[in-house]
Formats: structure tokens, sequence, C-alpha cells
């Protein structure tokens, strides 16, 4: 079956550091990808998505490519601030297994920023 | 627009009493899900629809019952609870296409003693 697999956290950084979250992922079809972001006490959000190869989403200075040879959909952010400290969980939504009313998710990765 | 809501936002229950999540969406989304969120688990599926009238089973739906009689409101039944249904809840609701987002409701926060 499909499966997403992100890096184990916690990850701990000080402010303006460069953040990397790996996330790699098994599917049956060519998914569309996507990453949520959850703040303490909330729901997830949106974080950006990829519909297809060599896609790159994009939002608030993250970004994530849409890497299908290596099957994979890291998270980066070139200067992280206190304000994104949350728990990060990659998805995936493949069209053979149904279509967005079924994601699959990653475990999560809690990022702590310290200032 | 709400979005999607989500009712009671805590609850506390005792083993085998039964209660019912409640969710509603005003975007008139076709797609409507049940996620349960456990440390260390990530979200796991375990009901979703993807139309009034049409219910299917997720990852993990025992213990569970759903219905979906109009396209606004999607309810989750424990019809007797146990233990290992303490967890975090969140409904989610979407378009019809596999490269749409799903959008969340707060989450129900539930403890079963």
């Amino acid at each position: 079956g499909n499966s997403v697999t992100q890096m184990e956290g916690p990850v701990t950084l000080s402010e303006e550091a460069f953040l990397t979250i790996n996330c790699t992922y098994t599917a049956t079809g060519y998914p569309s990808l996507f990453w949520y972001v959850q703040y303490p006490g909330e729901g997830l959000q949106l974080l950006l998505k990829a519909t297809k190869a060599d896609d790159k989403g994009s939002n608030k200075g993250f970004e994530a490519t849409y890497r299908k040879e290596t099957t994979s959909f890291h998270l980066e952010k070139g200067s992280v601030q206190v304000s994104d400290s949350a728990v990060y969980f990659c998805a995936l939504s493949d069209p053979t297994q149904g279509g967005s009313e079924k994601l699959v998710f990653g475990k999560g990765t809690k990022l702590t920023v310290n200032p | 627009n709400a979005g999607v809501t989500q009712t009671p936002k805590f609850q506390v229950l005792k083993t085998g009493q039964s209660m019912t999540l409640q969710c509603a969406q005003d975007m008139n989304h076709e797609y409507m899900s049940w996620y349960r969120q456990d440390p260390g688990m990530g979200l796991r599926l375990i009901h979703y629809s993807v139309g009034a009238g049409i219910t299917d089973q997720g990852e993990v739906p025992n213990g569970y019952n759903v219905s979906r009689s109009t396209t606004e409101d999607f309810p989750l039944r424990l019809l007797s609870a146990a233990p290992s249904q303490t967890s975090v809840y969140f409904c989610a609701s979407s378009r019809t296409s596999v490269s749409y987002e799903q959008y969340f409701g707060p989450g129900t926060r539930l403890t079963v003693t």
C-alpha cells in the first residue's frame, strides 16, 4: 500500500538557521504531494503542494520539489523564525487509491525554533 | 465562510458510553473524512465519504460509525467507548479531485477513562 516516511523529530534550530525535513513516499500511481503544518492546539493547515513530477510548491518561504526519480518531497526553508515552531506533516493523495478524501500522512516532525 | 467546524472541542467519556462527534462544512465540498491523531502515529483515516449517502471505511474503522445524510454534515459515532479511542479527532473536507487539498477542522480531544 501507499506510505509516507518523514524524518524523525524533534528538530531544534536557532532562528535564521536552514531547515530541511526529509520526506519520501511509496505509491502505486502518480500521487499529489502535500506538506501540512499544525501549530500548537490547532488543526492542520496546508503549507504547500505539488501535483506532478518536478513541480515546486512554495509558501511563506518554505519550498518542496516533487522528485519522481527519488520518490521524495523534502521541505526546506532558508531562514527559520520562532513563529515556524510547529509540527510538519508530509502527505500524499493517490488517484489509484481514491482521491483527496484519503490522504496518507507521515508521522509528523516537530520543529522548535529558539531565539 | 466558517470552513470546517467540529464540536465539542473536548470530551471525557467513561468506558462503554456512546457519543457523537459533530462535523460540518460550508464550502459545498463533496468529500469529507475523519482522522484520528495519536502521538508518533501521524493521522490515520477512520471513515470517509465521497458524497451524501455514500460512506466507506478507512484504515482504522473499528468502533466507529458514520453516516452522511447531507453534503454539509458528517458525524462520527462512538458506539461503546474504549480507552484505546482516547485521541484527537479531526474532520476534513475537500473538492472532488486528487490534487485538491483537504481543509481541516480544529479537532476534538477525546479522553476515555
